[in-house]
C-alpha cells in the first residue's frame, strides 16, 4: 500500500520563508508531485520530482529524498496569495498514472 | 497549456434524482480521465478512472452502479451521481491525462454538488 503524511497546517509570516514536509510509504517509487489548491478550486501542478535533490523554480523549490522517503515544498518570499492547501502526491506503483494524494497542508499567511 | 474544463461548476438537486457531471480535454486528447471527488477540509480521492471505448474502472468502495461513467470521445468523460443523496454532497474534480514534461494530469475546476 501506500502512505504519504503532511502536516495539517501551517502558518507563516508574509515575505518569510516555509518549508512543508511529505513522508511516504510506497512499494516502488514513480515520482513525487507537489500541487497548490486554493479554496473551492482545483489543484494546480507545482513540481514533479523523479532524481534525489532540489529543484527550484522561481519562488518555490521542491527537495526529495528517495533512500528517507521524505520530500520538502520550499516557498520563498511568502505572498498573501499563497495561502492555500499544499498537497503532496504520489503515483501509484503500476497504476497508470493514478495519484495517491496526501491530506494537503494548509497554509495560513499573515502579515 | 492543457486546459480541462468542467460542467456544470455547481449544482444543487434534491435528494433521489440524478446529476450528470462533464469534464472535456479542450485543447488535447485524452484516453484516460480520473475522476476524484474531495471532503470539505480532506484531500482529494480518486473514484475511478475512466478510459475512451472501454468500462471505467474504480476504486475499491466506490459503487460503480451509483457513479456512472462514461468517456464517450477522446475529449468527453461524464460522470452520473444517480439518486443523489445528501451524503453525496461534495466537490467532484476530474483530470485528464497528457504527457508533456512533467505533469502528467490537468486539473479542471471541479463542481459543486448539494444535494438537498
Amino acid at each position: 500500500g501506500q502512505n504519504i503524511d503532511q502536516p495539517t497546517e501551517m502558518t507563516a509570516t508574509e515575505g518569510a520563508i516555509v518549508q512543508i514536509n511529505c513522508t511516504y510509504q510506497t512499494s516502488g517509487f514513480n515520482g513525487l508531485f507537489w500541487y497548490q489548491q486554493h479554496a473551492g478550486e482545483a489543484p494546480t501542478f507545482l513540481s514533479y520530482n523523479v532524481l534525489d535533490g532540489l529543484e527550484e523554480k522561481g519562488r518555490f523549490s521542491s527537495f526529495l529524498s528517495r533512500s528517507k522517503g521524505y520530500s520538502y515544498l520550499l516557498l520563498k518570499e511568502l505572498q498573501m496569495k499563497d495561502s492555500a492547501s499544499y498537497l503532496c502526491a504520489v503515483p501509484l506503483t503500476g497504476g497508470g498514472n493514478k495519484l495517491t494524494f496526501g491530506t494537503g497542508t494548509q497554509l495560513k499567511v499573515e502579515l | 497549456g492543457a486546459v480541462v474544463s468542467q460542467h456544470p461548476s455547481w449544482v444543487i438537486c434534491k435528494s433521489g434524482t440524478s446529476v450528470k457531471i462533464e469534464c472535456r480535454s479542450l485543447d488535447f486528447q485524452a484516453t484516460t480521465m480520473f475522476w476524484y471527488r474531495q471532503f470539505p477540509k480532506q484531500s482529494l480521492m480518486l473514484m475511478a478512472t475512466s478510459n475512451e471505448g472501454s468500462k471505467a474502472t474504480y476504486e475499491q468502495g466506490v459503487e460503480k452502479d451509483k457513479f456512472l461513467i462514461n468517456h464517450a470521445s477522446l475529449t468527453l468523460s461524464t460522470l452520473t451521481v444517480t439518486s443523489a443523496h445528501p451524503e453525496d454532497s461534495s466537490f467532484y474534480i476530474c483530470s485528464a491525462r497528457f504527457d508533456r514534461g512533467k505533469e502528467t494530469q490537468y486539473f479542471g475546476p471541479g463542481t459543486r454538488l448539494l444535494v438537498l
